[in-house]
């Protein structure tokens, strides 16, 4: 079966900085999405992407984070200031036109000190 | 807003138990449901779904039915086997959003280990 695919699977960070977490969805995907799961806690929708621009997003992607999707294969999820909140399982998922199944990647560990 | 309830865990039984998770929810309009797994070192995979009352779903010898007058999703298994061990999400979709929307509201996830 297709997968998605994420780098770096674990990420440790400074508070303060700057992070960029890596996705490849399957090819023939058009819908993308981002949602966390801080340890303990409810996986969490973040954000979703749709012909180049976000079509819905959650309180908790604010300012400090962002979307893109560079060269067309990639689709990358930037946090600008990491705060130690920002400590999460970060998951990114696809789907195609019509089905309604998503495909989710094994996530990026992210740990802030 | 949205919510989904699921049985904490973790959830330890010997092979060939019969298993239960718990599903509640709370929605507005009519959502679609959905149990995801989760296997150690893998991303979540989509184990069945279910997208009006009364119907089930079914994959793998796991079942949940959809059940409007209880706000219920459980997901049950007549004979779990060691390769069932992993995290299981109860999650919905709600209709109320646009086409390209796909905003899941999940429980926090059932840790189930399954001892021979």
């Amino acid at each position: 079966e297709p997968e998605v695919t994420q780098t770096p699977s674990h990420q440790v960070t400074q508070m303060g900085q700057e992070v960029i977490l890596r996705c490849v969805p399957i090819s023939n995907h058009l819908y993308f999405y981002w949602y966390r799961q801080i340890l303990g806690q409810k996986v969490e929708f973040l954000v979703s992407f749709y012909n180049n621009e976000i079509s819905e997003k959650s309180e908790i992607f604010d300012d400090q984070f962002s979307v893109e999707r560079p060269d067309g294969s990639n689709f990358t999820l930037k946090i600008r200031s990491t705060k130690l909140e920002d400590s999460a399982m970060y998951f990114c998922a696809s789907r195609a036109p019509v089905w309604e199944k998503l495909f989710f990647g094994s996530g990026t560990q992210l740990s802030v000190l | 807003g949205d919510s989904v309830t699921q049985m904490e865990g973790p959830v330890t039984l010997s092979e060939e138990a019969f298993l239960t998770i718990n599903c509640t929810y709370t929605a507005t309009g009519y959502p679609s449901l959905f149990w995801y797994v989760q296997y150690p070192g893998e991303g979540l995979q989509l184990l069945l779904k279910a997208t009006k009352a009364d119907d089930k779903g079914s994959n793998k010898g796991f079942e949940a039915t959809y059940r409007k007058e209880t706000t219920s999703f459980h997901l049950e298994k007549g004979s779990v086997q060691v390769s069932d061990s992993a995290v299981y999400f109860c999650a919905l979709r709600t209709w109320y959003s646009g086409a390209g929307s796909y905003q899941l509201t999940f429980g926090k996830g059932t840790k189930l280990s399954v001892i021979p």
